[in-house]
């Protein structure tokens, strides 16, 4: 069965400091592979995407995330945080093309002055 | 260009109580689904659609009807509440994205309290 590993619920960083986040799937095949934030109180709203291709993905917001097929892993970071940075964090993975998802758990994200 | 629109943004139900959540876009997408977030779980999948008058069962898909008459809309029906649903439900549409796959776009969410 898919699964979707975030192993950290919360992590707690310094404004300018660097953030790396978690993500270990469990699937089949090649998967398509998401990082969504949540704002309090709002929806999700997608940061980046892997489908295919170069394993190093760009997103908004000045994220990254890379997929390294041997680990099963797709880890987002960021090299300098800001204060709107805090949120919550979801890796996701496409069961299939149509964007049936499955999710993580979240990884809080706490910034600190 | 609305996006996913979801009705009502809160609601609180008494155990037993009928509702339907709903959900609109205007993005023309085929594919819609209907997630719950509880904390602690992220979201898990209830009901999909890949078009209209086709529908399926995602993860956890008891005690809520769905159906699709048209492209646009997606309700959510949960026919008789129980407090097990309290939850955020969230509305999601999604179009072919360039590399084949697609992509979701997400509604507001909708908070449902069940007494």
């Amino acid at each position: 069965a898919q699964s979707v590993t975030q192993p950290d619920i919360h992590i707690t960083v310094s404004e300018g400091a660097s953030l790396e986040l978690r993500c270990n799937y469990s699937y089949g095949a090649t998967p398509y592979l998401f990082w969504y934030v949540q704002s309090p109180g709002q929806g999700l709203q997608l940061l980046l995407k892997y489908f295919s291709g170069d394993t190093l993905v760009q997103g908004i917001k000045g994220f990254e995330a890379e997929f390294k097929r041997s680990q099963s892993s797709f880890n987002l970071r960021k090299p300098s945080v800001h204060w709107s940075d805090a949120a919550e964090y979801f890796c996701a993975v496409g069961m299939d093309s149509w964007g049936k998802l499955q999710f993580g758990a979240g990884t809080q994200v706490v910034v600190t002055p | 260009n609305a996006g996913v629109t979801q009705t009502p943004k809160f609601q609180v139900l008494k155990t037993g109580q009928s509702m339907t959540l709903q959900c609109a876009q205007d993005m023309n997408h085929e594919y819609m689904s209907w997630y719950r977030q509880d904390p602690g779980m992220g979201l898990r999948l209830i009901h999909y659609s890949v078009g209209a008058g086709i529908t399926d069962q995602g993860e956890v898909p008891n005690g809520y009807n769905v159906s699709r008459s048209t492209t646009e809309d997606f309700p959510l029906r949960l026919l008789s509440a129980a407090p097990s649903q309290t939850s955020v439900y969230f509305c999601a549409s999604s179009y072919a994205g360039a590399s084949g796959a697609n992509v979701l776009t997400f509604g507001a969410g909708s908070r449902l309290t069940v007494l």
